[in-house]
């Protein structure tokens, strides 16, 4: 199976600053054409199902604002918020699709200072 | 409007079997890849079970042999047989899609999700 790992485990950061969260799986997650890395990040907020922010690594999901963006290709990848705003506390995950099981990162929980 | 609401959870003893459904609406279940992911309280997301539109079934080995998933076209619903529940199966269960690029044939995560129904397996 493919291992997912998130760091940091919690992040506090200031309104306005930059959040940066990490993920690395243990094998490379680029697809069997090899051009996509098949990694996703959801947000999850309290008490509610996680949203999809983006997917194949840097595409954001249709409504999701422009401060989110992904970045990183083959096994280590990043979800940046550029300015946070008060509405993105919530646990991120990072999940590959690109091998059964599907698998996510442990979670990384975003708070504000 | 696209949306999945998943019914079915409850409180069951050890060794006793639960039926989840999930209804979907604004779009058709047999065309896309459907999953179940659980999440054990406050804990976080694990992967339990895909049905591809082609039929095809997948599941985590810890619920492998235990759960099954299938659907009811004509009910436009999926479903997650739990036989022989243990105290780890003890979670919120989710129902997702699968997203689906046409131009480019991809599929790229889960884009729909239920709200979830919660299972607790204690005596």
């Amino acid at each position: 199976d493919i291992v997912m790992t998130q760091s940091p485990d919690s992040l506090v950061v200031s309104l306005g600053e930059r959040a940066t969260i990490n993920c690395k799986s243990s094998q490379s997650v680029l697809g069997g054409s090899r051009n996509k890395d098949h990694l996703a990040w959801y947000q999850q907020k309290a008490g509610q199902p996680p949203k999809l922010l983006i997917y194949w690594a840097s595409t954001r999901e249709s409504g999701v604002p422009d401060r989110f963006s992904g970045s990183g290709s083959g096994t280590d990848f990043t979800l940046t918020i550029g300015s946070l705003q008060a509405e993105d506390v919530a646990l991120y995950y990072c999940q590959q699709y690109d091998r059964i099981p599907y698998t996510f990162g442990q979670g990384t929980k975003l708070e504000i200072k | 409007e696209v949306r999945l609401v998943a019914t079915g959870g409850g409180l069951i003893q050890p060794g006793g079997s639960l039926r989840l459904s999930c209804a979907a609406s604004g779009f058709t279940v047999s065309n896309n890849y459907m999953n179940w992911v659980r999440q054990a309280p406050g804990k976080g997301l694990e992967w339990v079970s895909l049905i591809y539109s082609t039929g095809s079934t997948y599941y985590a080995d810890s619920v492998k042999g235990r759960f099954t998933i299938s659907r009811d076209n004509a009910k436009n619903t999926l479903y997650l047989e739990m036989n022989n529940l243990r105290a780890e199966d003890t979670a919120m269960y989710y129902c997702a899609r699968m997203g689906y690029d046409s131009s480019s044939t991809y599929y790229y995560g889960m884009d729909v999700w239920g709200q979830g129904t919660t299972v607790t397996v204690s005596s």
